[in-house]
């Protein structure tokens, strides 16, 4: 079963526009990871956020974690047609200390 | 240093046929994973392997998939009598355990992109 759900589904955009994705997550957990993976193939790892942090910086990447609401966002800033991909959250549950949980991704289009 | 390999790239298969997709991790990482997906979906856990410790099969769907890794490097996976549902891109994740005990990044390969006709 799917522990994180990606929304939106898809997002287009505009070059140098801000691009949000949210993830949503059922169960207690250890950390949340973001992914990006282009053309269905090998995915990237671009983030990791431990339950006790709130924000994360990484470049032109922001996570927030609300582990209140089990929630997490991802904003890509200035985007690039480069940035254009599926962007996946995955959950290390309390549970577990090696099984990632993914979503089933938000498709982001940047539109040079 | 050279990332996670899988081979073939493509493979078209006959339904019934048995077909084997190999995985090579990052040299020195203990913990290999094999996971699934479908169109347009997420990553479907399917077997994890840590070190000499029994796998984790809990996500292989069905007797016809198993998963082998030899000297605790490469891996492969092997479905037998594949189905037209058994189409997917497969995918093998490599990664360190941290001092934490725990799991951080996990470094994928490429993926296998199966077709069974």
């Amino acid at each position: 079963s799917q522990q994180g759900e990606e929304d939106p589904q898809a997002l287009s955009i505009q070059e140098g526009e801000n691009a949000t994705m949210n993830c949503s997550y059922k169960t207690s957990i250890n950390n949340l990871q973001w992914y990006r993976q282009n053309s269905g193939r090998g995915l990237v790892h671009l983030i990791l956020i431990r339950s006790n942090e709130r924000e994360k910086h990484s470049g032109r990447l922001r996570v927030t974690l609300d582990t209140s609401k089990k929630s997490s966002s991802l904003l890509i800033t200035a985007s690039r047609a480069a940035d254009t991909a599926s962007y996946f959250c995955a959950t290390l549950s309390g549970g577990s200390n090696y099984k990632l949980t993914f979503g089933k991704g938000t498709l982001l289009t940047v539109n040079p | 240093g050279a990332g996670v390999s899988q081979s073939p790239s493509n493979k078209v298969t006959e339904k019934g046929k048995d077909v084997e997709l190999r995985c090579d991790p990052i040299s020195g990482h203990t913990a290999l994973y094999w996971y699934r997906q479908s169109l347009g979906q997420g990553l479907e856990f399917l077997i994890y392997f840590q070190g000499n410790s029994a796998p984790d099969k809990s996500g292989l769907p069905s007797d016809r998939f198993s998963a082998e890794r030899t000297g605790g490097s490469v891996s492969t996976l092997t479905i037998q009598r594949t189905q037209q549902e058994d189409s997917a891109v497969y995918l093998c994740a490599s990664t360190q355990l941290k001092g934490t005990g725990r799991y951080n990044e996990q470094f994928f390969g490429p993926g296998t992109r199966l077709t069974v006709l």
